[in-house]
């Protein structure tokens, strides 16, 4: 079983949809998890980190359930401009006490469509 | 601000051949890790390394090895590369993480093909 796992996708959606991506980790040590977006051909870059409590930004909002070893996005009135590959990203204990190991998920890919 | 650059940009090798990759970062990071991607499979965790003079193995660390002599500077070394390291190579940088964690910043990526 992979360590971080997401939705398979591919997600095609039209402007103005809601959409929401899954992903599960299996390592119940993990301490931290974000959520990066990856544009064809660039490096990724953080969308948001995932907090215990759940946290918003903009039309952005990310899930912990951590009883679940499971995460979630949801984008709320889709742009063309989200269209990208949204990847699931856990923080993981390296050895002894030191955090250190970034697991990515495979990814999935939106295209928002007019 | 240069954050994390990767060198070399783009680079074809012939089968056998060596070769190592540079990734700086003039953040002051402790943290910096090399993947591989490819397409369908995500980013795939090769080395990392939690500080200056140590390293240590993600999931995928046959066929390379790294080092992490001075703290800003992570090198990623192919020493017989082969067909199946054809990918695009990504370094990243983070700061010392608690259990809230950092964010990773990345390098620009270095595309490899070995024929």
């Amino acid at each position: 079983r992979k360590e971080v796992e997401q939705d398979p996708g591919p997600f095609n959606v039209p402007e103005g949809a809601t959409v929401a991506f899954n992903c599960t980790y299996s390592n119940s040590a993990s301490q931290s998890f974000f959520w990066y977006r990856q544009d064809c051909r660039k490096e990724p870059k953080l969308l948001m980190s995932v907090y215990s409590s759940g946290n918003e930004d903009g039309r952005f909002t990310a899930q912990l359930n951590r009883a679940s070893q499971y995460i979630s996005l949801l984008i709320r009135d889709s742009k063309l401009s989200d269209s990208a590959t949204y990847l699931c990203v856990v923080n993981e204990r390296a050895g002894g006490t030191s955090y250190g190991k970034l697991t990515f998920g495979q990814g999935t890919i939106l295209t928002v469509h007019p | 601000n240069a954050g994390v650059t990767q060198t070399p940009k783009f680079r074809v090798l012939k089968t056998g051949q060596s070769m190592t990759l540079l990734c700086a970062q003039d953040m002051n990071h402790e943290y910096m890790y090399w993947y591989r991607q490819d397409p369908g499979m995500g980013l795939r965790l090769i080395h990392y390394s939690v500080g200056e003079g140590t390293t240590a193995k993600g999931e995928v660390p046959d066929g390379y090895n790294v080092s992490r002599l001075k703290k800003q500077n992570f090198l990623l070394g192919l020493e017989s590369a082969a067909p199946s390291q054809t990918s695009v190579y990504f370094c990243a940088s983070s700061a010392k993480q608690g259990a809230g964690g950092t964010e990773a910043f990345f390098g620009q990526g270095t595309r490899l093909t070995v024929v």
